[in-house]
């Protein structure tokens, strides 16, 4: 099956500050979804973005199909944004492992 | 609109116990499945339906069944639980026009 690894596995940030989240995979796809998980486990669908770039409010997704990767980029981020993203792919929406951000005041 | 529910929340088995994990959804979606997550890493996909009576399995399907005789329910049944079982079980419903998944709270259930 499709490879998904995300990057980087952890990251911390302080409140106003700015992130990119990456996920690469092994093969064509025409399903990439961006998800967020909040601290009480919650999912939340961030994008759906096979291709091109989206934004809505303070995240924005781009996502190049041909070479394979997504980002995932968070504005002036807030301590809400905390939790793990995770990026998955392919009709059988295999998820990466997850990129946990943790915002702090 | 409940969205989509799961119950029970919580379930605590001994080996070899069998249960049901309920999954309901109010939102008309065609497609449902489950998805099992494990400490520390991302979800995989059990089983999937895109429609009544239509299920298939997905990347980790053993020890798992399902059925779909409504559009609204799809449970996952665990025959034998096993300890490997452990985990926290999600529900995830989508439109065949939609394509952004939904997902239900999670039931966490442990297999002693």
């Amino acid at each position: 099956g499709i490879q998904v690894e995300q990057s980087p596995p952890d990251l911390i940030l302080q409140e106003g500050a700015n992130s990119t989240l990456r996920c690469n995979f092994s093969d064509s796809v025409n399903n990439l979804q961006w998800f967020h998980q909040n601290p009480w486990g919650q999912l939340i669908n961030l994008f759906y973005i096979p291709s091109g770039t989206k934004q809505n409010g303070r995240l924005s997704a781009t996502t190049v199909a041909t070479e394979r990767y997504s980002l995932l980029y968070i504005s002036s981020s807030q301590t809400t944004d905390s939790g793990v993203y995770f990026c998955a792919v392919g009709g059988d929406m295999r998820f990466g492992a997850g990129t946990r951000l943790t915002v702090k005041p | 609109n409940a969205g989509v529910t799961q119950t029970p929340k919580f379930q605590v088995l001994k080996t070899g116990q069998s249960m049901t994990l309920q999954c309901a959804q109010d939102m008309n979606h065609e497609y449902m499945s489950w998805y099992r997550q494990d400490p520390g890493m991302g979800l995989r996909l059990i089983h999937y339906s895109v429609g009544a009576g239509i299920t298939d399995q997905g990347e980790v399907p053993n020890g798992y069944n399902v059925s779909r005789s409504t559009t609204e329910d799809f449970p996952l049944r665990l025959l034998s639980a096993a300890p490997s079982q452990t985990s926290v079980y999600f529900c995830a419903t989508w439109s065949k026009t939609g394509n952004e998944q939904f997902f239900g709270p999670g039931t966490r259930l442990t297999v002693l």
